[in-house]
């Protein structure tokens, strides 16, 4: 059974402080990795997709990294703001199949 | 730019109910796909149509039925409602263009639904 595991389940930092968190996923038989930021009330949206192995994405204050090779990849986020509140999630397939990661909450504190 | 629109946004259904769920891009994307979400558990899908036309079942698809009703529309249908249905559910929208390309996901803003 495939599965995607994201760490940690919940994270608080500081205003300023610039943070990361992991998203592992089976390292065989590789198509594409996706990050999404879910705000509360809101829908999840598109981060990243990456597909190479080293690939190595940015937008604004946050990066992603992926390694295909020993199944993970890193989310960075460079001095956090209130707004980069919300729910990281990844997932991991194919084009019309994506196994999801249940996400990692970050929260802010001011 | 309305992206991807689902109705209703909440619904209450007593057991063995029927209900459908809609869902409608403006964004022409040929793929088109419904997920449920429940509390602790990553996105799991329901149903996709990778264009129109055509529908397959994702890992959840028992007690569900989907229509591509045209490139713009899929719905989601519960034939009988049980409570195991109470869920968020999300439908979702992407290009794609063949193998080897991939693409984001837009999501719809989901359907709070309670089965009692």
């Amino acid at each position: 059974i495939l599965n995607v595991e994201q760490s940690p389940q919940s994270l608080h930092v500081q205003e300023g402080d610039s943070t990361n968190f992991t998203c592992s996923f089976p390292s065989s038989n590789f198509y594409a990795l996706h990050w999404y930021r879910w705000e509360t009330a809101k829908s999840p949206e598109a981060l990243f997709v990456m597909t190479l192995n080293g690939d190595e994405k940015k937008k604004g204050r946050i990066s992603a990294t992926l390694n295909t090779k020993e199944g993970y990849s890193y989310l960075y986020i460079k001095g956090s703001q209130p707004e980069d509140s919300a729910t990281y999630l990844c997932a991991f397939g194919s084009n019309y199949q994506l196994i999801w990661g249940a996400g990692t909450k970050l929260i802010i504190k001011p | 730019n309305a992206g991807v629109t689902q109705t209703p946004k909440f619904q209450v259904l007593k057991t063995g109910q029927s209900m459908t769920l809609q869902c409608a891009q403006d964004m022409n994307h040929n793929s088109m796909y419904w997920y449920r979400q429940d509390p602790g558990m990553g996105l799991r899908l329901i149903y996709y149509s990778a264009s129109e036309g055509t529908t397959d079942k994702g890992e959840v698809p028992n007690g569900y039925n989907v229509s591509r009703l045209n490139k713009r529309e899929f719905s989601l249908r519960l034939e009988s409602a049980a409570p195991s249905q109470t869920s968020v559910y999300f439908c979702a929208s992407s290009e794609s263009r063949g193998t080897g390309v991939f693409y984001g996901y837009t999501f719809g803003s989901g359907t709070r639904l309670t089965v009692v």
